[in-house]
Formats: C-alpha cells, structure tokens, sequence
C-alpha cells in the first residue's frame, strides 16, 4: 500500500486522558501535515513538518496538542489531558514537499476519536 | 466572514444528472484550487486541481475557476450512485507552507 496510513482508526478515551496517533506518510514524500476534521466542517490545519522540521503550527494546537516527526518519516500528534472538544477526526495528509507552492495533498483515511 | 464558503447541501440528484457543486472566496490570494471527494469515515480523496482561471476536465469532472468572481465550480456530468459523497473544496495560498483552506464541504447523494 503506498497511501497514507494512519493509526488507529478509532479512538475512545476518557475526558482527562492521553493520547497518541501514528502517521506514516507516502514514503517519498518529505512534507506532513496534520488537520482536524469536526462534523459537518472541512478539516483545519494544524500543523506541518517538512522532514523532521516542525515549521508552522495552528492557533487551534493548543498546549494540549504536540507533535514530532523524529527521522522524517512516520509522526505522531499526542494529546494531553483530553477534553471533549476534541472529538473531531484527526487527518494527516503529505505531499512532495518541493517547495514550489504547487503542493499536491494526499489524506489518510483518519483517527476517529470519541472523548467521553 | 469565513474565507471559504460552500452550501453544505444536502443535494439529492436522480442517477444520470448533471451535478453543479459550487464555492465562493474572499482573499483574492488564493492561487491553487481544489477539489476532494470524501466518503463516510473516510479521509479526503483529491479529484482535481486547478491553478488558473478557467476550466480543466477530466472524465466525467470539469472544473471551473472564475477569479475575477472569487467562484469555483466542479460539474459531475453523468452522475452515479457512486459519486454519494460530500465534496471538499480546497484553497491555497501556495508559497512554502502550502496549507489548505477548506470549505465545510457538500453533500451530495445519486439516486439509482
């Protein structure tokens, strides 16, 4: 399979706990992004790495929120302390990265999660 | 104002239709426009892009981009039950991020 994969499907968690998603991107592709998806809404960026560089991140990341893409390759977003505003599916989607504003972005299937 | 706006719909058509789907911007500095299909509990799946003024096809899709009118457009001709979906539009500044800036998305259903 050479999408974008991402892990797990679905999360259910207690309002107060962490936790942690996995992304492993299109295997050439150097940059990563990560959206948030609630319903009814589109996704909304959050943030993105190009390589293992975090370069930009979203009003909406609050200090809750932190991501690392350690080697380049694969990259997680954890959550601290869930809340149940963060209920939303949590998308990550890469992209060449050449730096030409002429990205194409292409999506994994997402993490559901369910805060209770 | 949201940067992007899209009639969340739903639109029901009857199998065989022609399916307009629509969206308006108002930060003249988008460069890049897109559309993506997204299926129930699926991630987003990129179905055209577009960077100029102008109508780019492709099968049964064309997209149409009127910057002078901040309005993009996809048309659907022949529509299929298969294309139930909600419809993403997507914008981008472009430059080095190259974040996108969706719409809420439309939903449309094909009726057999």
């Amino acid at each position: 399979d050479t999408g974008v994969s991402q892990d797990p499907r679905h999360k259910i968690t207690k309002r107060g706990q962490n936790v942690t998603f996995r992304c492993d991107p299109i295997s050439e592709h150097n940059r990563l992004y990560w959206y948030r998806q609630t319903l009814g809404q589109g996704p909304e960026f959050l943030t993105y790495f190009q390589n293992e560089a975090q370069l930009e991140k979203s009003r909406l990341l609050s200090d809750r929120f932190s991501a690392e893409r350690p080697k380049g390759s694969f990259s997680t977003l954890e959550i601290q302390r869930t809340e149940q505003g963060d209920s939303a599916m949590y998308l990550c989607a890469s992209s060449l990265g050449l730096d030409t504003g002429n990205e194409k972005l292409f999506f994994g299937s997402g993490t559901q999660l369910s805060v209770l | 104002q949201k940067e992007v706006e899209q009639d969340p719909g739903p639109l029901s058509v009857p199998e065989g239709a022609i399916v307009s789907l629509n969206c308006t911007y108002s930060n003249s500095a988008f460069q890049y426009f897109m559309w993506y299909r997204q299926y129930s509990r699926k991630g987003p799946e990129l179905l055209m892009y577009t960077y100029s003024s102008g109508n780019k096809e492709d099968g049964r899709f064309t997209a149409q981009v009127d910057k002078s009118s901040k309005y993009i457009s996809l048309f659907i001709r022949d529509s299929q039950p298969s294309d139930s979906a909600t419809y993403l539009c997507a914008m981008s500044y472009g430059g080095a991020t190259n974040k996108l800036i969706f719409g809420t998305g439309t939903l449309l259903a094909v009726q057999p």
